[in-house]
């Protein structure tokens, strides 16, 4: 199983920063990597695959980055809607494996 | 547009079985995989497995092998997922996924609005 971890945990920004999430995967999954976000209550949406497209609708402030084993969510420049939990999944092989997970709180 | 509709919460005994279903609209149900995954309250995502509608291929997450069936019923565009022998720690949200295309292993492009299932005596 290819086990995916996420950090920070939490990270604590202002509204207008900059903010980076990392993703790391416990061996190659190539750019078969995708990120969520999640906000309370509702069910994760895709906000990006393939390491770096952005899914339909989602706006150009997200950006992501990286292959093989380092991957990175990009925000670049935090808007209200935007504080939420961010999960990274690889698809690369059976299980799915998601990380656990990056709370973005507001500083 | 897509849409993944699941059926409501249920609440169950130790032991039980529940059956949560999931239905699609606005796409060739037979062209995309659907997969199965949960959360425990306040916890991560945990991918329970996948079934193809198009043959019904299914697979399955490891920790829950023996306990869940994934089956599609094609002419209503519907999955259904169900656990057996519930344990009070199968307490969590369950949602439907729709696969991305391109791939059997894939990202999960739509999701259904989740099930909340809460195992307890």
């Amino acid at each position: 199983e290819i086990v995916m971890t996420q950090f920070p945990v939490t990270l604590s920004v202002s509204a207008g920063e900059r903010a980076t999430l990392s993703c790391r995967a416990s061996q190659s999954v190539g750019s078969n990597l995708a990120w969520y976000q999640q906000k309370p209550g509702q069910p994760p949406r895709l906000l990006m695959y393939g390491a770096s497209t952005r899914a339909t609708g989602i706006p150009a402030r997200f950006s992501g980055s990286g292959s093989e084993t380092e991957f990175t969510l990009t925000i670049s420049s935090l808007q209200s809607e935007d504080f939420a939990v961010y999960y990274c999944q690889q698809y690369k092989n059976w299980p799915l494996t998601f990380g656990g997970g990056t709370k973005v709180e507001i500083k | 547009h897509v849409q993944l509709v699941q059926s409501g919460a249920e609440m169950k005994r130790p032991g039980a079985s529940v059956r949560v279903s999931c239905r699609a609209s606005d796409y060739p149900f037979t062209n995309y995989g659907i997969n199965w995954v949960r959360q425990a309250p306040g916890q991560g995502l945990e991918w329970m497995g996948w079934i193809n509608p198009y043959d019904g291929y299914t697979k399955y997450g490891q920790s829950l092998q023996g306990r869940v069936t994934m089956t599609t019923d094609t002419s209503t565009s519907t999955a259904y997922m169900e656990l057996k022998s519930l344990r009070f720690d199968d307490t969590a949200v369950y949602y439907c996924a729709r696969g991305c295309p391109g791939s059997i292993t894939s990202c999960f492009s739509h999701w259904g609005q989740g099930t909340l299932v809460t195992v307890s005596s």
